[in-house]
């Protein structure tokens, strides 16, 4: 089974901090993702790569940054964390190349609260 | 644009059938996906559809036609654990990424 592990499931930071979210996947997958999920507004990508040290925005990408220096890893920044970054964060994996029908895999989520 | 429609909430009874529809617009199409979510959850994934007709897979079935945009997700023999929001996604050909519908909440009664 594919394992995809955030590193904390909650977390509570306080504005102007930089927070690193980390998510490993144990599958040998090219195709990273991070997401945020709010009420009403769905699953909403922020920051995706296919192979490391490649990454490409999403529809949200302001206010975060991405690093992918091994292939197993993909870690979310918020530079200056804020109020309206709190959200739940989801990290998924997937295998193969461009237009693939592999399905995401998710982990299992981080609920981040900013104060 | 890409735009992905879903009824926000449906109401089932255990033991029921029911039917969760998506339709889609897209410039470019390479399958559809289903996913269950439970509350406080990671999504997991339900299903695949890249040619038009019905995929069974147990209790659960979901259908595809590219023609008109439309898939639907067919539940059988509803149980209460099966109450969650399910998300339709499209894969965009030439894309790896997914544009997700909303979800819909389903509540399964007793």
């Amino acid at each position: 089974d594919v394992k995809v592990t955030q590193s904390s499931r909650y977390l509570v930071k306080r504005t102007g901090e930089k927070v690193f979210l980390e998510c490993v996947q144990d599958m040998d997958h090219e195709n990273m993702f991070w997401y945020r999920q709010d009420p009403g507004l769905g699953l909403r990508l922020i920051y995706f790569s296919y192979d490391v040290k490649m990454k490409e925005k999403g529809d949200i990408p302001e206010g975060y940054s991405v690093s992918r220096e091994k292939k197993e890893r993909f870690s979310l920044i918020l530079e200056s964390a804020s109020t309206n970054q709190t959200s739940m964060y989801l990290c998924a994996s997937s295998q193969g190349g461009l237009g693939g029908n592999q399905p995401q895999h998710f982990g299992d989520g981080t609920r981040l609260s900013i104060l | 644009g890409q735009n992905i429609d879903q009824p926000t909430e449906m109401t089932a009874t255990e033991g029921a059938i029911v039917q969760i529809n998506c339709t889609y617009q897209t410039s470019g199409f390479n399958g559809l996906f289903w996913y269950q979510q439970h509350a406080g959850e990671a999504p997991t994934f339900l299903s695949y559809n890249v040619l038009d007709g019905l995929e069974e897979k147990g209790r659960f079935s979901s259908f595809l036609s590219r023609s008109k945009g439309y898939s639907y997700l067919l539940l059988k023999e509803l149980q209460m654990k099966d109450s969650a929001s399910y998300l339709c996604a499209t894969m965009l050909d030439g894309n790896r990424k997914l544009i997700w519908g909303l979800g819909t909440s389903l509540a399964v009664n007793p």
